[in-house]
């Protein structure tokens, strides 16, 4: 089975614009989560979503949206971008069937805000 | 609200040695709890989980963690300690009982010493 995978690995943006990444878990899973990684702050956790409907939002400012589509992929924006926002931003996801289930990890998206 | 500690920003020990990595949660219900290791410029692999059972936990390459309920803790060992053991360590928790995301700490940079 592909693993979960990130698009695109790496951005540079500027302060002010705006970002859209995208998250296409592994096949059969229906939960994706997605989570900011600082070095000072860890994993930070954002959004998660099971079958189209977000379950649980991170307490993250209104500039961080997301959603998920009905083949599971997720994509994941951030408006007004500051640079702040400068994080490894890292997808999982999981099949979800009881809560205890591991979650499987992207490779991530480095995005740098200048 | 749940959380999770990781008390040591920094483990180093020799190789051959026993390594502990240490974590400490707090739930309102029962957990499920986790282990993940991040290698250099790479996601967060599963290591192991404790759901229900037997407090001893085995997971991938030789690691296993011991739940202890009384003191809220699920320290990461093993054995003898190997250089390519030299990562980032995350512990994660998520409440069995509520709706919740899955929490995680903020890391512990293991270094073994050859």
């Amino acid at each position: 089975k592909a693993g979960v995978t990130q698009t695109p690995r790496y951005l540079i943006k500027t302060r002010g614009q705006q970002v859209t990444l995208s998250c296409s878990p592994i096949s059969g899973h229906r939960s994706v989560s997605w989570y900011q990684q600082t070095p000072g702050q860890g994993l930070q956790f954002l959004f998660e979503y099971f079958s189209e409907t977000q379950r649980n939002k991170g307490n993250f400012p209104g500039r961080f949206s997301g959603r998920q589509f009905s083949n599971s992929r997720s994509e994941m924006n951030v408006s007004t971008l500051e640079l702040g926002d400068s994080a490894l931003y890292l997808c999982a996801s999981s099949q979800q069937t009881v809560r205890g289930d591991e979650q499987f990890f992207g490779p991530g998206t480095r995005l740098t805000v200048l | 609200a749940q959380s999770v500690a990781q008390p040591e920003d920094q483990v180093n020990v020799a190789e051959g040695n026993p390594l502990t990595v240490k974590c400490t949660y707090s739930v309102s219900g029962n957990p499920y709890l986790f282990w993940y290791v991040q290698y250099p410029n790479r996601g967060l692999q599963f290591l192991l989980k404790y759901i229900t059972g037997d407090n001893l936990v085995k997971g991938s390459y030789g690691f296993e963690a011991e739940f202890n309920k009384s003191q809220t803790s699920f320290h990461l060992k093993k054995p003898s300690a190997l250089v390519s053991d030299s990562a980032l360590y995350f512990c994660a928790v998520r409440d069995m009982s509520g709706n919740t995301p899955l929490v995680f700490g903020k890391g512990t940079r293991l270094s073994v010493i050859a």
